[in-house]
Order: structure tokens, then C-alpha cells, then sequence
């Protein structure tokens, strides 16, 4: 099946500092990639769509500038955090649509997540 | 806009008992409604779907039917193992709204010996 991978899988790092986290789709390719925080005992909640080769789109409430996306190529999208503080800290998780896939069908593949702690 | 409600967790049960997590959903129109689940250490991952009212969707015992007149898709399973233990997340998509996931907050269910 297909597989979606994130790294890093668990991060720390200081306040102020910026942290980069990839998702790659390992045996397809995605023109869309989505990335959610998740908050404990809560739903995911969508921060952006990301679309290779054009720039994100952020869902209301998401600052763009604080929460970089980049989708460089079709099986890679990287969301950079800048200068975090410990607000920011949350389980970061992406999923990725497969190229040509109807974009009603909500059938994605999720990544494994990834945990960012800021001290 | 849209929403999905499911009941608070975690569910714990023993093995071969049956399970049912509830969900509810808002949504305009004629959403696809879908069961994901994350394993302990893993992403998500699609259970189950249905893309119309009274279909049903099936897989590794588990199913759901699309209750519109209820506006619901319970999650059901005759005979749990402990294999089950994860996380249940329900979830919804339509063109009202964007065509995004809209998922509820996830169930966990823990099964025991």
C-alpha cells in the first residue's frame, strides 16, 4: 500500500529556534499534501494545503509566516516551524493525495506524525 | 459548516465483546463519510467509507452504515481482539466544504484479555 513518511518521528528544541519537518509519499506521487495539528483528546485540525510548485493555502487562524510549507517536488512537502516557542509544541501529522486521485474521494495517506517539544 | 461528533473515549472492553463507537456528523449537502484508524505508533490509516445514504462499509469485520436520517455512521464490530486497540477517528468530506477532511476527535479503544 502506500506509504507516507515523516521525520523527524520526535523533536526538541530550544524556544526561538526554527525546527523543519519533511513528509515524503515513498512509492507514489502527491500533488496534494495536507498537514494537521493535533492537540491532545482533540481532532486533527488542518493548517494547510499544500500543492506542488505553488504556494500553500492556510486555513483561517494559521499564521503563514510562522508555519513555513514547501512543496518542491511531488513526493516531498516540509513544514518549518520558525522561531518556536512552547505554544507551538504539538503533534505535527501530514497526508498526502495521490496524483490523479478525484479530490472528493477523502481517501489520504497519513503520515506517522511528528512530536515537537519547545523548551 | 462542517462537523463530526463521536463519543468520548477511551472504550474498554474485553476480548470478543461488541463494539460500537457512535458518531454524528453536520454537513450541507450529500458528505462521504469514512472510519480512519491509528495503530499505537503509526498514521492514520482508512478503515471503512461510504460515499451515500443506506451504504454500508466493511472491512476486517468492522462496519458502518450512512444513516442520513440520523446523520450517522457508527462504527460496529461484532467480536473485538485485542489486535483492535487503537484509535477511531470518524470523518467526513463534501464540496461545501472545500473538500476537506473534517474529522471528530478520535476514540480510543482498548481491548483486553
Amino acid at each position: 500500500g502506500a506509504v507516507v513518511s515523516q521525520h523527524p518521528s520526535r523533536v526538541i528544541c530550544k524556544s526561538g529556534t526554527s525546527v523543519k519537518i519533511e513528509c515524503r509519499s515513498l512509492d507514489f506521487q502527491a500533488t496534494t499534501m495536507f498537514w494537521y495539528r493535533q492537540f491532545p483528546k482533540q481532532s486533527l485540525m488542518l493548517m494547510a494545503t499544500s500543492n506542488e510548485g505553488s504556494k500553500a493555502t492556510y486555513e483561517q487562524g494559521v499564521e503563514k509566516d510562522k508555519f513555513l510549507i514547501n512543496h518542491a517536488s511531488l513526493t516531498l512537502s516540509t513544514l518549518t516551524v520558525t522561531s518556536a516557542h512552547p505554544e507551538d509544541s504539538s503533534f505535527y501529522i501530514c497526508s498526502a493525495r495521490p496524483s490523479g486521485q478525484g479530490t472528493n474521494t477523502g481517501e489520504l495517506f497519513f503520515g506517522e506524525g511528528s512530536r515537537l517539544t519547545v523548551l | 459548516g462542517n462537523s463530526v461528533t463521536q463519543m468520548e473515549g477511551p472504550v474498554t472492553l474485553s476480548e470478543e465483546a461488541f463494539l460500537t463507537i457512535n458518531c454524528t456528523y453536520t454537513a450541507t449537502g450529500y458528505p462521504s463519510l469514512f472510519w480512519y484508524v491509528q495503530y499505537p505508533g503509526e498514521g492514520l490509516q482508512l478503515l471503512l467509507k461510504a460515499t451515500k445514504a443506506d451504504d454500508k462499509g466493511s472491512n476486517k469485520g468492522f462496519e458502518a452504515t450512512y444513516r442520513k436520517e440520523t446523520t450517522s455512521f457508527h462504527l460496529e464490530k461484532g467480536s473485538v481482539q485485542v489486535s483492535d486497540s487503537a484509535v477511531y477517528f470518524c470523518a467526513l468530506i463534501n464540496t461545501g466544504g472545500g473538500n476537506k477532511l473534517t474529522f471528530g476527535t478520535g476514540t480510543q479503544l482498548k481491548v483486553e484479555l
